[in-house]
């Protein structure tokens, strides 16, 4: 079974600041996708950035990258310029590849507020 | 494109009551997946239809169960409510394999 950490309940940084968020995984398969998805007080849960674990080369999106390490089984967030928007609960996710019984496994998430 | 929908949007309901709640996937997308998320904790993985047959359960009690229609909606039952069903129930849509995409949910609250 695979599990998910995520060591920080809360975070704050100010407006226009980068800040990283963590998440280590826990897993004996090789090939699998790695999520972060943001859950802001709408509570639709939106996705943000997607690692698939045979790419050597981090994921980026816009301000959003990853720092994916295999070997340590970790994989980081960081928003960079980050904006009032971005308050939010971020979940990380681990999705074993695979045509069929595809379910993610959630972290526990990191409560993200943005300071103005 | 519409992205996933689901009704209702909020619903109470009292203990030993059922409830059915209802999922409309991305177009082109044959997959769907229920989760539960409780106040405070990440999703839980309920179950998993691809073309109509389940293709994964989570560990949950008989008393939910789920199904899909031709045209690739879905429903989740869940019969017997107790106080502990009360959470916000997630449905996501993808194509096999890929990325999930989420609904806005359905907020279930058991008095």
């Amino acid at each position: 079974a695979q599990t998910v950490t995520q060591s920080q309940p809360e975070m704050s940084v100010q407006e226009a600041e980068t800040v990283t968020l963590s998440c280590t995984y826990d897993t004996s398969e090789n090939n699998y996708y790695l999520f972060w998805y943001k859950q802001p007080p709408s509570r639709q849960m939106i996705l943000v950035i997607r690692q698939e674990a045979y790419k050597q080369q981090n994921a980026t999106e816009n301000r959003f990258s990853v720092n994916f390490q295999k070997a340590a089984k970790s994989f980081s967030l960081k928003i960079s310029d980050s904006q009032l928007g971005d308050t939010a609960m971020y979940f990380c996710a681990f999705m074993k590849r695979s045509f069929g019984n595809e379910k993610l496994t959630f972290g526990t998430g990191t409560r993200l507020t943005i300071i103005p | 494109d519409a992205g996933v929908t689901q009704s209702p949007t909020h619903l109470i309901k009292t203990r030993g009551q059922q409830v059915t709640l209802r999922c409309s996937p991305i177009s082109g997308h044959k997959s769907v997946s229920w989760y539960q998320q409780v106040l405070g904790q990440g999703p839980q993985f309920i179950f998993q239809y691809y073309e109509k047959e389940e293709r994964g359960r989570g560990n949950f009690p008989d008393r939910f169960s789920a199904r899909q229609f031709p045209n690739y909606s879905s429903e989740l039952n869940v019969n017997a409510l107790l106080l502990g069903d009360s959470a916000l129930y997630l449905c996501a849509s993808s194509l096999l394999g890929d990325t999930q995409y989420f609904g806005p949910g359905t907020r279930l609250t058991v008095l």
